[in-house]
């Protein structure tokens, strides 16, 4: 059974970097064909997806957040990173790592992890 | 501000049919295929509809999807006080380059 799991600090000071790292168990990045992602939802708001990679680093950001945002891969560990620059408190959000469901960027997301609440306060 | 839009509540009672519609333009929902996501209360969300119509392994037939032009509907038939959750449309956008998700509807059983 194919899980996700995010991991990473639950407080971020303003101005600083947003760090996670997605453990994917249940299925190799390495050989997948799937993409891996990064959507968020800021508490009680809709979802807002973030970036996706596929295994061989290729990355597609959401536009206005391209000028901060990193995702990485690393096919050795079974896991994907985000990175979020000069975070603010509209940043605050639960984060959600997730697999598309075939082949294809555009494809949409059949596996989740389960969130993860980052909080951007001082 | 999302560039598509759903109303923000639909309801009904127990057995009845309820419909949410998701209005997009044609860099998106006019040109990709919708998707559909179930997310209940204090939970990650979950593919209810994938290419428009099709429902993932596990799905209830309850469920069903459908897009003409720029817009899109997801239908719930013969509703359940399970079925008490957001849900939410989505779809690649050629202009923007990247996944843009509705607004989100809370569909409440009454």
């Amino acid at each position: 059974q194919l899980q996700l799991q995010e991991s990473g600090p639950g407080l971020v000071k303003p101005s600083e970097t947003l760090s996670l790292t997605c453990t994917v168990s249940g299925d190799s990045i390495g050989t997948s064909t799937s993409y891996w992602g990064w959507i968020r939802q800021p508490p009680g708001k809709g979802l807002e997806w973030i970036g996706n990679i596929f295994n061989s680093g290729s990355t597609y950001y959401k536009l206005s957040l391209k000028s901060r945002v990193t995702i990485s891969v690393d096919t050795s560990k079974n896991q994907f990173s985000l990175k979020l620059s000069s975070v603010a408190a509209a940043d605050t959000a639960v984060y959600y790592c997730a697999r598309t469901y075939s082949s294809g960027w555009y494809s949409p997301f059949d596996y989740w992890g389960q969130g993860a609440l980052v909080t951007v306060s001082s | 501000q999302s560039v598509v839009t759903q109303p923000p509540s639909a309801s009904g009672t127990p057995g009845q049919r309820v419909t949410i519609s998701c209005s997009g333009s044609s860099s998106n929902i006019g040109t990709n295929t919708v998707n559909w996501y179930q997310q209940l209360p204090g939970t990650a969300p979950k593919l209810l509809i994938y290419s428009n119509n099709q429902r993932p392994s596990g799905v209830p037939d309850r469920f069903s999807g459908s897009k003409s032009g720029t817009s899109a509907s997801l239908a719930i038939s013969g509703l359940q006080s399970e079925d008490e959750s957001d849900y939410y449309c989505a779809a690649w956008d050629d202009s923007l380059e990247g996944h843009v998700f509705g607004t989100g509807t809370k569909v409440t059983v009454l």
